[in-house]
């Protein structure tokens, strides 16, 4: 059964860059849809964006261009890049495996999920 | 963006009893509607996809229904391990959306 893990550190300095990774084990990552997600202190989850293998992405347009999610086959990983990040990038980040049939996409792995905290 | 509503945000039952929680949707998602369940220090679990398709491994206790904007998670005859919190989630447009969530506690 397919794992997920976060890694990276807890704590970001306002305006820097938030860098995450993500390791899949027991699961090919050359497929399926790579997925972060994340939940502020007392909010609702919201979802960051994903990639499908090397080939094409998607992102909240809330984040306004500071995101990337890439996939690195070599490792089994894929990874999350925010930039200029604030208070506001405070949450709880996920990452998570979407599925997809032909109108739908769910995610049906996620890993445990890491605190990260910007402050200065 | 699809605003996702979901009621009731707590909700007290005892083991046995039957819940239900509703997720609307701003607009029709069709049935591109999931649900998942979260406990403490735990992965998040997927257990309906699909607006009622059950996921590999899940309790039939689990049923979900709807379609267009409404949508519902029943549990029928709650299990203690049910004691959780539940929230959906649309991937009917991006940027996919969730449900604020839905705390089941011990009545």
């Amino acid at each position: 059964q397919v794992q997920l893990r976060e890694s990276g550190p807890g704590l970001v300095r306002p305006a820097e860059t938030l860098s995450l990774s993500c390791t899949v084990s027991a699961g090919s990552i050359s497929t399926y849809y790579w997925n972060w997600i994340r939940q502020p202190p007392g909010k609702a989850l919201e979802w960051i964006g994903y990639s499908y293998y090397t080939w094409s992405s998607e992102y909240n347009p809330s984040l306004k261009g500071r995101v990337s999610i890439s996939v690195d086959t070599t490792k089994n990983q894929f990874s999350l890049t925010l930039n200029s990040v604030t208070a506001a990038d405070t949450a709880i980040y996920f990452c998570a495996r979407a599925n997809k049939l032909p109108y739908v996409y769910y995610f049906d792995s996620w890993g445990q999920g890491i605190q990260v905290s910007v402050s200065s | 963006d699809i605003q996702m509503t979901q009621s009731p945000s707590f909700l007290s039952a005892a083991v046995g009893d039957r819940v239900t929680i509703t997720c609307r949707a701003s607009q029709s998602i069709s049935t591109a509607l999931n649900w998942y369940q979260v406990k403490p220090g735990k992965p998040p679990r997927l257990l309906i996809f699909a607006g009622d398709r059950l996921e590999s491994g899940v309790s039939s206790r689990f049923r979900g229904s709807g379609w267009g904007t409404e949508f519902t998670l029943t549990v029928t005859g709650l299990h203690s391990e049910d004691f959780a919190t539940y929230f959906c989630h649309q991937s009917h447009s991006v940027p996919w959306t969730f449900g604020q969530g839905t705390n089941v506690e011990v009545k």
